[in-house]
């Protein structure tokens, strides 16, 4: 019973910007949007999160819309590891629950 | 950063045994841990929060009783998978809170195969 919404896939080519939205509409004022990936056969991997600002980290940068019911995640030079599977995931009692998911390909 | 392992990584067993997976924080005390199951092209499904020292919460539909875990102390929690079947085959993947409460980090999973 994930509370998000994210396209199945998306392409990307080698060094450009890879923006993953994700709609939220129903998020409450208390919980955080979280991103993490998981790349095959592996364990998921955390990005970042926030509550009402833009968050940006040595991985990524996270922009919140003002009425926090959208949200994008954005790789700002994509290469070829950054090829998974990006989960965004709203929650406010730390046990995440997880969508399906966006299935990003980069491309050389 | 936070480090979880789990151990093994991969564990091939015949059905109606019981089979072991290890989850440990590395380099920080986890009150709470979580275990998830992943079966192939699906996505991560939550089954059970174990809390330190007290019992663990399942999710609706995951039975207790074949899924026992143990949460003994602040840097290790076990899943036994008991009687296993071939349906009982899938990815496990345990998970800590961070000492901040604003993160979880995820072991690198656990393959199991029952034959």
């Amino acid at each position: 019973d994930a509370k998000t919404t994210q396209p199945t896939s998306m392409d990307c080519a080698e060094g450009r910007a890879a923006n993953l939205p994700c709609n939220h509409s129903t998020i409450s004022g208390n919980e955080y949007v979280y991103w993490y990936r998981q790349i095959h056969s592996q364990g998921p991997q955390y990005i970042i999160h926030g509550l009402k600002n833009n968050e940006t980290n040595e991985m990524a940068s996270l922009i919140i819309t003002e009425d926090r019911k959208s949200s994008t995640l954005i790789l700002p030079h994509a290469t070829l590891r950054d090829t998974a599977v990006y989960y965004c995931i709203v929650n406010d009692n730390n046990d995440m629950r997880f969508g399906a998911g966006t299935r990003l390909t980069v491309k050389p | 950063g936070a480090v979880v392992s789990q151990h093994p990584s991969w564990v091939i067993c015949k059905s109606g045994t019981s089979v072991k997976i290890e989850c440990r924080s590395l380099d920080f005390q986890a009150t709470t841990m979580f275990w998830y199951r992943q079966f192939p092209k699906q996505s991560l499904m939550l089954m059970a929060t174990s809390n330190e020292g007290s019992k663990a919460t399942y999710e609706q539909g995951v039975e207790k009783d074949k899924f026992l875990i143990n949460h003994a102390s602040l840097t290790l929690s076990t899943l036994t998978v008991t009687s296993a079947h071939p349906e009982d085959s899938s990815f496990y993947i345990c998970s800590a809170l961070g000492t901040s409460g604003n993160e979880q980090f995820f072991g690198p999973g656990t393959r199991l195969t029952v034959l």
